[in-house]
This record gives C-alpha cells, structure tokens and sequence, in this order.
C-alpha cells in the first residue's frame, strides 16, 4: 500500500514570495491533515480535513496561509506572502476517519521543508 | 484544554543501555496518548498507542510505555537500546473535542553511543 506522497521534499524562497505544498493521501483515507514543525518543536496541526469539508482551522494564519483539498483526495496548502517564520517542515498526514483513536491512526508523509530567506 | 510535556530535548545512552522517555500529559477527561518517532528527513511513524484498554502498551521495535493516571506520566521505555533507535521521539495527546486532532510535545532527541 502506498503512503502518504508529498511534493517538493524541499523549496527555497525569499520572503514576500509565494509557495505551495501538494499532498496525496492514502487511497481511501476521508481524513487529512496538515502540520507545521517548526525546528526544535512537535508538530502543530494547521487544518483538518473531513472529505472536501474543513474540520478545523483553527490554528491556520488564514491571512497568508490557506490549504485546499478538491474532489476529497489531494490537497495543496499555500503561503502568501511567506514570512521567515513559516521556515519550518509542512507535514501532511491521513486517517481512514476523523479520530486518533485506535483505529483512525495517522499516516504521515515525508514533508516538505521549506526555508525562508 | 490538553497538552503534553516531555522533558529532556536530549537523552544519551550507551548501547545495550536502558531508554527512558519521559512524557506527562495534562487532560480532564481520560485521554488518547501515543509515542511517534522520526528519523532524519522522514515523517512521524506510530511506535505505540493508549486507547483505555491495557495500561501497559507494547509497540514496535521492542518499546513499551505505561500509562500512569495518578502520575499524569506515559514513558517510553525499552530495555536495551539499538544505534538505530536514534531519532527523535514525540508524545501525543488525542484532543477529546469532535476533531481529535494531535497535541504533540516538543520531542526527545535520543543519541545512542556504541
């Protein structure tokens, strides 16, 4: 079984610019997530995705951050304009469904680092 | 509202050598924990999970943790350390709410000397 695919590994940029993250969830998965982990730190959950439908967006900077997920399969998240503290490692995980109980575990992708110069 | 502590950002040991990860947790109702690890430039892998059922939960790769309601504490442990068991480790707590989204620690970086 696949995991869960996410694209670039790694991006550059100044800040003022913009940049997207795409992520694919495991085949089957409703739930999806992103996280930010900032270097030193957990990871912290920016949005939840429940099919195509926002969950929580609570911790997300909605004036520079905003994240997508069409159809209920692939997501992209976007920064712009980026701030050299959105340097940090953008984590996308799935679950079959909404819970972190025993059998909605989270899957994580690799993430994508992203700098900030 | 939920949250979790691990102290040490750092913990050595030698080869063979005990591990402890210490993880407390701070919930008002009884909570979900886990214990993820990541190595280098690669995602958060599931080492084990606490769902109310055994206290005492065995997980992969040979470590276990025990859920201590009165401490407020769920440790990792496993007898004899690995050079592959470095990476670093993060306790989570399972928000109760309707999103059961993560809470994670800061995370433990575990070194292990041969």
């Amino acid at each position: 079984e696949a995991g869960v695919a996410q694209s670039p590994r790694y991006k550059i940029i100044e800040k003022r610019q913009s940049v997207a993250f795409w992520c694919n969830p495991i085949s089957g998965h409703a739930t999806l997530y992103w996280y930010q982990q900032i270097l030193g730190q957990g990871p912290k959950l920016l949005i939840q995705f429940q099919n195509n439908g926002v969950v929580d967006d609570s911790q997300l900077p909605k004036d520079r951050f905003s994240a997508e997920r069409l159809k209920g399969v692939d997501s992209t998240l976007k920064i712009q304009p980026a701030k050299l503290e959105d340097s940090a490692v953008y984590l996308c995980a799935s679950s079959l469904r909404r819970g972190g109980g025993g059998y909605n575990e989270q899957f994580f992708g690799p993430g994508t680092r992203l700098t900030v110069l | 509202a939920q949250s979790v502590t691990q102290l040490g950002s750092h913990v050595s040991v030698s080869e063979g050598a005990l591990v402890l990860l210490r993880c407390n947790y701070s919930s008002s109702v009884p909570p979900y924990l886990f214990w993820y690890v990541q190595y280098p430039n690669q995602g958060l892998q599931l080492l084990l999970k606490y769902t109310s059922a055994a206290t005492l939960v065995k997980g992969i790769n040979g470590f276990e943790a025990e859920f201590k309601k009165s401490e407020t504490s769920f440790h990792l442990t496993k007898p004899s350390a690995h050079m592959s068991d470095a990476a670093e480790y993060f306790c989570a707590v399972s928000m109760s709410d309707s999103s059961y989204k993560l809470i994670f620690g800061s995370g433990t970086r575990l070194l292990v000397r041969p």
